[in-house]
């Protein structure tokens, strides 16, 4: 079975320019969740969907961030415009609701971004 | 908020060296307890997970103890070996119960083992 799949691995952009990550999460997962990670601030929870729908957004960081899910096999990332200070490894996990214990979240190997 | 405290790394042992990670939380209710790891290049794994006090969680040879009284996690292995060298990250979830929440996470903890 495949893991969550993250496209591309690594992007190099200049500042200004927009920039969207891709996800695909494992089939038939009901959440998905986007972080980011810095050597600053380690890693951090931007945004999580369950069932296609945002519940909680409270970590994007500003107004350049946006982050969709429209079907259940497929998320975007977008920054717009990019920033330097949004350099970082952006990864991308999901998990399948259990009934019983909370769930494992599955993730996949980043996005490395740097932006000049 | 919640939060996770771990101890900084790197850490870096002999191959069969005894290993302990610290790791202390702060949460309000009962949150639940995990450690991820990351190898090189790689996205963040499930090692062992806790639910509730005094649960201990184990895989590969890790373990990890609940403690509330203590609001602790360490991460333990009686014997390291060269391929468990990677970044360790400890984490909880604001909820004990079934569902997915999101994951605070520290800030990780580099093992480097050395033959």
């Amino acid at each position: 079975d495949a893991g969550v799949i993250q496209s591309p691995r690594h992007e190099v952009t200049e500042m200004g320019q927009e920039v969207t990550l891709r996800c695909k999460p494992i089939s038939g997962h009901d959440y998905l969740f986007w972080y980011r990670q810095t050597m600053m601030r380690g890693l951090e929870l931007l945004i999580y969907f369950n069932n296609n729908v945002p519940i909680d957004d409270s970590g994007m960081p500003e107004d350049r961030f946006s982050a969709k899910m429209p079907n259940a096999s497929f998320s975007t990332l977008k920054i717009q415009p990019s920033e330097p200070r949004d350099s970082a490894v952006y990864f991308c996990a999901s998990s399948l609701s259990d009934q019983r214990t909370p769930d494992t979240q599955y993730f996949g190997p980043g996005t490395r971004l740097t932006v000049l | 908020g919640d939060s996770v405290t771990q101890m900084e790394g790197p850490v870096t042992l002999s191959e069969e060296a005894f290993l302990t990670i610290n790791c202390t939380y702060t949460a309000t209710g009962y949150p639940s307890l995990f450690w991820y790891v990351q190898y090189p290049g790689e996205g963040l794994q499930l090692l062992l997970k806790a639910t509730k006090a005094d649960d201990k969680g184990s895989n590969k040879g890790f373990e990890a103890t609940y403690r509330k009284e203590t609001t602790s996690f360490h991460l333990e292995k009686g014997s390291v070996q060269v391929s468990d060298s990677a970044v360790y990250f400890c984490a909880l979830t604001p909820y004990s119960g079934a569902g997915s929440y999101q994951l605070t996470f520290g800030k990780g903890t580099k093992l480097s083992v050395i033959p």
